[in-house]
């Protein structure tokens, strides 16, 4: 069946670094793919989203290209916050109406 | 700009007591999804509906736990009796078909003693 693999964290950066959050799937036909944020104590965010090959999401300065080469999906952003620290799910959404998640990756920022 | 309903916010229940979450999907939604998220883990689906047919309910422990969306709108899902184990955060969720995203309530956090 279709699946979602994402890096394991915690990640720890300091701020202003650059950020990867790696993002893999296994799925047949042609999956829309997302990322969702969920800061502490709060409900999931959409972050970003890619319904074809090669488009790119974008939102609050981060990014993520739809690689169907690489069936990637990989989170990033120039220059992290503080105020970035939370968990970031990647998902896709399959021909079956299925929503796959990741097992979600915690982000943390020091100052 | 619409979103997803859901009430309570917080319930702490006793167990083997019964207790119900609603949730109002933003309006045109066929899809809505509920979901129970662990503390420190991702959202595992528990029931997904498309307007009102179940399409999915594969995870859910049918013994003590039921959901319904009579009128293919607002939902119910039920835990009776509750167990300790239940203590989590249930999320509701609503999109508009094949291919979309979903949208998130707040959530219900639910607290069993």
């Amino acid at each position: 069946g279709n699946s979602v693999t994402q890096m394991e964290g915690p990640v720890t950066l300091s701020e202003e670094a650059f950020l990867t959050i790696n993002c893999t799937y296994t799925a047949t036909g042609y999956p829309s793919l997302f990322w969702y944020v969920q800061y502490p104590g709060e409900g999931l965010q959409l972050l970003l989203k890619a319904t074809k090959a090669d488009d790119k999401g974008s939102n609050k300065g981060f990014e993520a290209t739809y690689r169907k080469e690489t069936t990637s999906f990989h989170l990033e952003k120039g220059s992290v916050q503080v105020s970035d620290s939370a968990v970031y799910f990647c998902a896709l959404s399959d021909s079956n109406y299925q929503l796959i998640w990741g097992a979600g990756t915690k982000l943390i920022i020091k100052p | 700009e619409a979103e997803v309903a859901q009430s309570p916010r917080y319930k702490i229940t006793e167990k083997s007591q019964a207790v119900a979450f609603w949730c109002d999907p933003i309006s045109g939604h066929a899809t809505l999804y509920w979901y129970r998220q662990i503390l420190g883990q991702g959202p595992e689906l528990l029931v997904q509906f498309q307007d009102e047919s179940v399409v999915d309910d594969s995870q859910l422990p049918k013994d003590r736990f039921s959901a319904e969306r009579l009128k293919g709108v607002d939902s119910t899902l039920k835990i009776q009796p509750a167990e300790l184990g239940d203590s989590a955060m249930y999320l509701c969720a609503s999109s508009l078909g094949l291919f979309t995203e979903a949208f998130f309530g707040q959530g219900t956090r639910l607290t069993v003693v």
